[in-house]
């Protein structure tokens, strides 16, 4: 069966400090991998998406960028947080034109 | 532009029925989509409707007309369990996922 997972779970940041959150899937091939952010009250913004290793797709110009190393491993970074990066950071796979998003744990973001 | 509208909070009561409804304006349509998410928990598949009509899964439904641009889900015989909120989301023709802010449900005694 397959399995998404994605860590760390929690972590407070201070501002000008750098992010790395990892999103690795298991039992799939070549699956499209999502990084999706949500603020308090609000929808799933779409941050990235990616369709196979090297290839990353930027829904919205930030200081967030994402990378695939690997066709399983899908990696958020950040050179220096905001303030407004907080918030709740969902990775997601999908087999390819399918709508159907499987989702990790979730990393919860708090940037001080 | 696109868009997806659902109320932001529907309150209920324990073993009785609510509809939470969804309209949508997008470019495109693939299908739409209804997630669970419960408090500080990531999202998960309820339903997937792409042509018009009703699909039952247990005690929840989901409906779709096209031509309308909406849909509504449906839960029955309410558990204290459903509070959660409730994700709209259309694909649109470039197979993304274009979401909704979600439906709180609360679920009273």
């Amino acid at each position: 069966s397959q399995t998404i997972h994605q860590w760390p779970a929690t972590l407070v940041q201070p501002v000008g400090s750098p992010l790395s959150l990892e999103c690795t899937v298991e039992g799939t091939s070549n699956p499209n991998l999502y990084w999706y952010r949500q603020a308090a009250g609000r929808g799933l913004q779409l941050l990235f998406y990616s369709v196979g290793i090297g290839q990353i797709s930027s829904e919205v110009p930030q200081n967030l960028s994402a990378s695939r190393p690997q066709d399983r491993q899908f990696i958020l970074s950040s050179k220096k947080l905001l303030l407004s990066d907080s918030g709740f950071y969902l990775c997601a796979w999908s087999v390819r034109d399918t709508g159907e998003l499987f989702f990790g744990e979730g990393s919860r973001l708090t940037v001080l | 532009g696109q868009n997806i509208d659902q109320p932001t909070e529907m309150t209920a009561t324990e073993g009785a029925i609510v509809q939470i409804n969804c309209t949508y304006q997008t470019s495109g349509f693939n299908g739409l989509f209804w997630y669970q998410q419960h408090a500080g928990e990531a999202p998960t598949f309820l339903s997937y409707n792409v042509l018009d009509g009703l699909e039952e899964k247990g005690r929840f439904s989901s409906f779709l007309s096209r031509s309308k641009g909406y849909s509504y889900l449906l839960l029955k015989e309410l558990q204290m369990k459903d509070s959660a909120s409730y994700l709209c989301a259309v694909m649109d023709s470039n197979y993304q996922l274009i979401w909704g802010a979600g439906t709180k449900l609360i679920i009273k005694p």
